[in-house]
């Protein structure tokens, strides 16, 4: 199966800062989503990214399909962004099983 | 609109009860999707339904897990009789149909099991 690879596991922010996640996938895909998932446990959609930019206030994601990973960036991090950040893979279809990764632990201090 | 639905939010049974906790997906979304996240790790995919049919089992252990969803819309999942290991959460999520444009998932916020 798809084999997700995401990096670094943890990070720790002062609040303010700016961040990179990065998520590598070993097989064609055509589905990427990031999730955060705050301390409560709700995982929360961020992007649907199979490939190109987006940006979302704060945050934006690049996704390079041919070369097989996508970056999520934080501008000006506030300590609601603490939680768990997770890549998830797939290929969009009858069977659009999404593989997610081991999740980037963010922490961010006031 | 109103989100995905799930209950109960926690349950502490003893290892060989059983348990089923029940989901309810977004209003006309035809895919649902049940995953067991342990701690510190991501989601797994555990059963996956396009409207009432099963589309992928393929990581449900069939000997203790099964469920259903009878009618197209909400769903149930059972354990019996549970392990230690089963102690996780369990979430359910919902989107429009496999094969959209955008298959965006939206997740529930969780069953916490915890087998003693």
């Amino acid at each position: 199966g798809i084999q997700v690879e995401q990096s670094p596991p943890d990070l720790i922010l002062q609040e303010g800062a700016n961040s990179t996640l990065r998520c590598n996938f070993s097989d064609s895909v055509n589905n990427l989503q990031w999730f955060h998932q705050n301390p409560w446990g709700q995982l929360i959609n961020l992007f649907y990214i199979p490939s190109g930019t987006k940006q979302n206030g704060r945050l934006s994601a690049t996704t390079v399909a041919t070369e097989r990973y996508s970056l999520l960036y934080i501008s000006s991090s506030q300590t609601t962004d603490s939680g768990v950040y997770f890549c998830a893979v797939g290929v969009t279809g009858a069977n659009s099983k999404l593989t997610f990764g081991k999740g980037i632990t963010l922490s961010v201090r006031p | 609109e109103a989100g995905v639905a799930q209950s109960p939010r926690y349950k502490i049974i003893e290892k060989r009860q059983s348990v089923a906790f029940w989901c309810n997906p977004i209003s006309g979304h035809a895919t649902l999707y049940w995953y067991q996240q342990i701690l510190g790790q991501g989601p797994k995919l555990l059963i996956q339904f396009q409207n009432n049919g099963v589309v992928d089992d393929s990581q449900l252990p069939k000997d203790r897990f099964s469920a259903e969803r009878l009618k197209g819309v909400d769903s149930t999942l059972k354990i019996q009789p549970a392990k230690l290991e089963d102690s996780a959460v369990y979430l359910c999520a919902s989107s429009s149909y496999a094969g959209a444009m955008e298959e965006t998932q939206y997740f529930g916020p969780g069953t916490r099991l915890l087998v003693l």
